[in-house]
């Protein structure tokens, strides 16, 4: 079945820093890809999506990569500030309109 | 106020009651979607619907009903609550494959 899952649970970071945030998918069919924050006691917010025909999308100090080879997909944050901090999840498009999420990754970042 | 709304915020209930978590979106987009949150499981899927009258199972759709009579509504029900479905319920909704907006959600614990 589907799966998506991100590598590391926690992700510590020095304010001012780059962050990498890793997922791995397993459905070599999905054809788009988002990267969601959630932060305490919130709802989940979009924070940018890729198409399976892109390798790369930039944001604004945000970028995602694509590797459709290895099914692999990451969440890089430019120069990572306070407000960064919170959970990260990626969902892959399964079908029929529905979105399948990974276990979400908590980011710290330390002042 | 336009957006995706939750209702009740926060819920205690018994085993063996039924619960009605509510949900309003004033897009009217065609797909709306329950999720469950619980920690070491990211966002679950419980039920998802394309459209007014069309419903959906989702991953983990055992203990639950929902219903959509209108584009607007998609109320979850737990008709007899147990406490394994003690979680943070969020529900959200989209346009075809645009982004998934999400509600604040709803704490539910089931003593």
């Amino acid at each position: 079945g589907e799966s998506v899952g991100l590598h590391l649970p926690t992700l510590s970071v020095q304010e001012g820093d780059n962050s990498i945030i890793n997922c791995a998918y397993s459905n070599s069919a999905s054809d788009y890809f988002i990267w969601y924050k959630q932060e305490s006691g919130k709802g989940p917010q979009f924070i940018i999506d890729i198409r399976s025909n892109m390798d790369k999308r930039q944001g604004q100090r945000v970028t995602v990569l694509l590797n459709k080879t290895v099914k692999h997909l990451s969440l890089q944050i430019a120069a990572t500030q306070p407000g960064d901090s919170a959970v990260y999840f990626c969902a892959e498009n399964g079908g029929t309109g529905k979105l399948i999420f990974g276990q979400g990754t908590t980011l710290q970042v330390k002042p | 106020d336009a957006g995706i709304t939750q209702s009740p915020r926060y819920k205690i209930t018994e085993t063996g009651r039924q619960v009605t978590l509510m949900c309003h979106q004033t897009w009217s987009h065609s797909y709306m979607f329950w999720y469950r949150q619980d920690l070491g499981h990211g966002l679950r899927l419980i039920y998802y619907s394309a459209a007014a009258d069309i419903t959906d199972k989702g991953e983990v759709p055992d203990g639950y009903v929902v219903s959509r009579s209108k584009t607007e509504n998609f109320p979850l029900t737990l008709e007899s609550a147990t406490r394994s479905q003690t979680s943070v319920y969020f529900c959200a909704s989209r346009e075809g494959a645009g982004e998934l907006f999400f509600g604040e959600g709803s704490r539910l614990t089931v003593l």
